[in-house]
């Protein structure tokens, strides 16, 4: 069974500071994709970055980095010189790939809440 | 391109009604996931549909059932109305079902609440 795990449930900054959420997953395939959503109080989840389990490479999207190792089942997310726009709840969810079963579901942690003071 | 859009957004009812939610993808997207969220249980998977048919399906009892049409919109509706079925209903749209590279995209919610 697939496991997601945000262990940090809110964290609070004041703006500018860089913030890391963490996501700790569980798997037994080896072909999955993690995810990060972001979903601000208006409800809606968006999505902000798909990686997948055969590219560990990092990446970065503006003032957003992500963290993907796999030797220690962790895709985590950073938000560089935090802004009052980026408080929302942010989420990380595993998504298996299997081609046989056409299963294809996300599986989402807690979330962390994520509160920017100006 | 529009994005996933749900009606209605907002949904009061009591209990041992029926409900029934809306839903229609991004166009071009075929697939369509319904998902439930709770504050006790968090973002959980209900089923998804895919050219009609119901190809996957969460841990949900049989109060809870969808459809999708051949435009790839989808319902769900949910029987018997329980005060625990109170959640924020959330449905996603991906452009295939099979392919390794899809991504779900989400709908602004309904939020259902059952007094």
């Amino acid at each position: 069974a697939q496991k997601v795990t945000q262990a940090q449930t809110e964290i609070s900054v004041v703006e500018k500071e860089d913030v890391t959420l963490d996501c700790v997953y569980e798997t037994r395939d080896t072909t999955y994709y993690l995810f990060w959503y972001k979903q601000p109080p208006s409800g809606e989840l968006v999505f902000l970055i798909r990686r997948n389990s055969f590219d560990e490479q990092n990446e970065i999207s503006g003032r957003y980095s992500w963290n993907f190792q796999k030797s220690t089942s962790s895709f985590n997310f950073t938000i560089t010189a935090s802004q009052v726009v980026d408080s929302a709840v942010y989420f990380c969810a595993l998504s298996e790939a299997n081609w046989d079963t056409g299963r294809r579901a996300l599986t989402f942690g807690s979330g962390t809440r994520l509160q920017v003071q100006p | 391109k529009a994005g996933v859009t749900q009606t209605p957004r907002y949904l009061i009812k009591t209990r041992g009604q029926q409900v029934t939610l809306s839903c229609s993808p991004i166009s071009g997207h075929r697939s369509v996931s319904w998902y439930q969220q709770t504050p006790g249980q968090g973002l959980q998977f209900l089923f998804e549909y895919f050219s009609e048919t119901q190809r996957n399906k969460g841990n949900f009892p049989g109060r809870f059932s969808g459809r999708q049409f051949s435009n790839s919109r989808s319902e769900m509706n949910v029987s018997t109305l329980e005060l625990g079925d109170s959640a924020l209903y959330l449905c996603a749209s991906s452009l295939e079902q099979m392919t390794r590279t899809d991504t779900q995209y989400f709908g602004p919610g309904t939020r259902l609440t059952v007094l």
